[in-house]
């Protein structure tokens, strides 16, 4: 079963504009997650990381949110360049260290 | 520096086939990881590997799946009489101890025919 949820495979947006990208989960023993960014024929890389204990973590023009009671959390882009167009992987894990779980993937796509 | 390295970075096969894929992490990091990643999907854990201690394999979907791991350098998976749903990205992370931070290979492609 997929407890790492992206439901949207695609999204589309101008450049310079915020790029909201969401994901949910099922297993509340998750305490930490991660987004990865892929571009096609390599592998993902690292993107930003935000422990449960904490609802929000910044780096640059990347900021994640999460809301533990919803089960919640997006990767907010601003200002959205084209090189940012990928695909976003958002990943959790329990504690172990490893095993992280991954969503399918959102296309993101951002026009000149 | 170097990152994480995978050959052959495609690989097609005949169903009923043997197949190797090779890794190599990034030097120092003591945490091997295989997943794999079918066509419209998210990464699937396959195995861990970490240090000298035995290797997690509860994600290995079935007995054809095998890994090895040389102490903290190169890590082979092995998918013996390949099926058609063995189709997919197969992608070797490796990182520090166990920190969640992967650094991900380019991955091997594979297409069993």
């Amino acid at each position: 079963d997929q407890q790492v949820k992206q439901n949207s495979p695609s999204l589309s947006v101008q450049e310079g504009r915020i790029s909201i990208l969401n994901c949910d989960y099922t297993n509340s023993m998750f305490d930490y997650f991660l987004w990865y960014k892929k571009y096609p024929a390599e592998g993902p890389t690292f993107l930003i990381s935000i422990s449960s204990i904490k609802d929000k973590n910044e780096d640059g023009r990347f900021t994640v949110f999460l809301n533990k009671s919803a089960k919640h959390l997006s990767l907010h882009i601003v200002p959205s360049q084209p090189g940012d167009s990928a695909v976003y992987f958002c990943a959790a894990s329990d504690g172990s260290g490893y095993a992280l779980n991954f969503g399918k993937g959102t296309s993101l796509l951002v026009t000149p | 520096g170097a990152g994480v390295s995978q050959s052959p970075s495609n690989k097609v096969t005949e169903k009923g086939k043997d197949v190797e894929l090779r890794c190599d992490p990034i030097s120092g990091h003591t945490a091997l990881y295989w997943y794999r990643q079918r066509l419209g999907q998210g990464l699937e854990f396959l195995i861990y590997f970490q240090g000298n201690s035995a290797p997690d394999k509860s994600g290995l979907p079935s007995d054809r799946f095998s890994a090895e791991r040389t102490g903290e350098s190169v890590s082979t998976l092995t998918i013996q009489r390949t099926q058609q749903e063995d189709s997919a990205v197969y992608l070797c992370a490796s990182s520090l101890l166990k920190r969640y931070e992967q650094y991900f290979g380019p991955g091997t492609r594979l297409t069993v025919t």
